[in-house]
């Protein structure tokens, strides 16, 4: 099955750095790429997503990059803020097989 | 409002107990799903449902078994609890049953299994 790989596993950056984050997956039918964004205590929410057909995609602070050959993600995040820590998860999907997950990067952001 | 509700936010039960968490979803989406979080924040998809197919990951326990009423609710029943079962299960919704829809996610249910 699909397995999705994610580096770093931790960040520490100051208030107003940027911050790269890796993903790589493994099954060439994986269509649809979400992160998720969860917060201590609070659910997983969804930052930005990418599909198969598309190179880039930017909202705000936040780009995404897809290289289908490689098959390799990367979120940038710029402008840093506290409000940006939080553990930060890339996933794939393969139509009806739901989301698999890579490991989560923790994310601290120090003002 | 709109949204994924789950309850209890916690359960704490004894091994061989069985358990029963609530899923529901106001989103008028199709399809509903329960992943398993561990303590180490590795998340893993447990079912998908829509009301015309479920589709079970294969490394998931016999014991554990998703239970609907309509498109809205999705419980998950564990039969048997075990120790391994300590975890925060968490439920999500999608608009159809496919790869390519956005994911909203419930806050969680956290069992620990004593």
């Amino acid at each position: 099955g699909e397995q999705v790989e994610q580096l770093p596993s931790s960040l520490i950056v100051q208030e107003g750095a940027s911050v790269l984050i890796n993903c790589s997956y493994t099954d060439s039918a994986s269509v649809y790429f979400p992160w998720y964004k969860q917060e201590p205590g609070k659910r997983l929410q969804f930052i930005i997503d990418i599909r198969s057909n598309m190179e880039r995609k930017q909202n705000q602070r936040l780009t995404l990059l897809f290289d289908k050959k490689t098959k390799h993600l990367s979120l940038h995040i710029t402008a840093t803020q506290p409000g940006d820590s939080a553990i930060y998860f890339c996933s794939a999907s393969n139509y009806a097989q739901g989301l698999t997950f890579g490991l989560g990067t923790r994310v601290s952001v120090f003002p | 409002e709109t949204a994924v509700f789950q309850t209890p936010n916690y359960h704490v039960t004894q091994v061989g107990n069985e358990v029963s968490f609530n899923c529901k979803q106001t989103l008028g989406h199709d399809t509903m799903y329960w992943y398993k979080q561990d303590s180490k924040k590795l998340l893993k998809i447990m079912f998908s449902y829509n009301n015309k197919q479920l589709i079970v990951n294969e490394t998931v326990p016999r014991r554990f078994s998703p239970q609907s009423s309509d498109k809205a609710h999705l419980n998950l029943r564990i039969k048997s609890v075990e120790p391994e079962d300590s975890a925060v299960y968490l439920c999500a919704s999608s608009p159809r049953l496919g790869g390519s829809y956005e994911q909203y996610f419930g806050p969680g249910t956290r069992l620990t299994v004593l």
